[in-house]
């Protein structure tokens, strides 16, 4: 079955430096990638996501990520962050089984970026 | 942008209280969630509902659960005697339709179970 996993639990950086969140996801079949993200105190909020095609895709914020077979990878990325990015990133597949789906989250990276 | 709306967005019981959390999904969606969250923990799957009936639940969903869409426009969740670990935040989502995989989440309601 379709899962993800997020290597880092706390990414710390400063004002402006590039970020990488990883993400690893396990299927055997065509998959749906998703990064979620959450503020404080605040719900989730879609990001990006990967359905076909570019195996880059885009936030309208800066970040992207790059959807890499080979490594089985969705690592989301940017190369300036700035102290609002500070918030908790959910990688997410979609899942089917039985005829149904879902999607099925990683357990975060909380990303604090200081002055 | 349509959203998914969900009241409270916080609610205090007692244990062995019933508690009712409620969503209205955008109107035109079909799949609806709901999802729960444990304080530092990952997001969780609790059940998926389409054309009126459970599609598929998680072994967290049991005997306290249930799910309903009473109206038409409202998907509840109710925890039948809430638990202090039952403590979390709960997230309703909706989805179009089988090509749609585009998830609204709503912004969550924050149980705290004392």
């Amino acid at each position: 079955a379709q899962s993800v996993t997020q290597l880092d639990s706390q990414v710390p950086v400063f004002e402006e430096a590039p970020v990488e969140l990883r993400c690893n996801y396990s299927s055997s079949v065509s998959v749906y990638l998703f990064w979620y993200v959450q503020y404080p105190n605040q719900g989730l909020q879609l990001l990006l996501k990967y359905l076909s095609g570019s195996t880059l895709v885009e936030s309208i914020n800066g970040f992207e990520a790059e959807f890499n077979k080979s490594q089985t990878s969705f690592h989301l990325r940017k190369p300036s962050v700035h102290i609002s990015d500070t918030a908790e990133y959910f990688c997410a597949v979609r899942r089917v089984e039985g005829g149904s789906e879902k999607l099925v989250f990683g357990k975060g990276t909380k990303l604090t970026v200081n002055p | 942008e349509p959203e998914v709306t969900q009241t409270p967005s916080h609610q205090v019981t007692q244990m062995g209280q019933e508690v009712i959390l409620r969503c209205v999904p955008i109107s035109n969606h079909l799949y609806f969630y709901w999802y729960r969250q444990i304080l530092g923990q990952k997001v969780e799957f609790l059940v998926s509902f389409y054309n009126n009936e459970i599609s598929e639940k998680s072994e967290i969903f049991d005997d306290q659960f249930s799910v309903e869409r009473p109206d038409g426009s409202n998907f509840t969740l109710k925890i039948r005697s809430t638990k202090l670990e039952d403590s979390a935040m709960y997230f309703c989502a909706s989805r179009a339709d089988r090509g749609g995989y585009g998830y609204t989440f709503g912004s969550g309601t924050r149980l705290t179970v004392v």
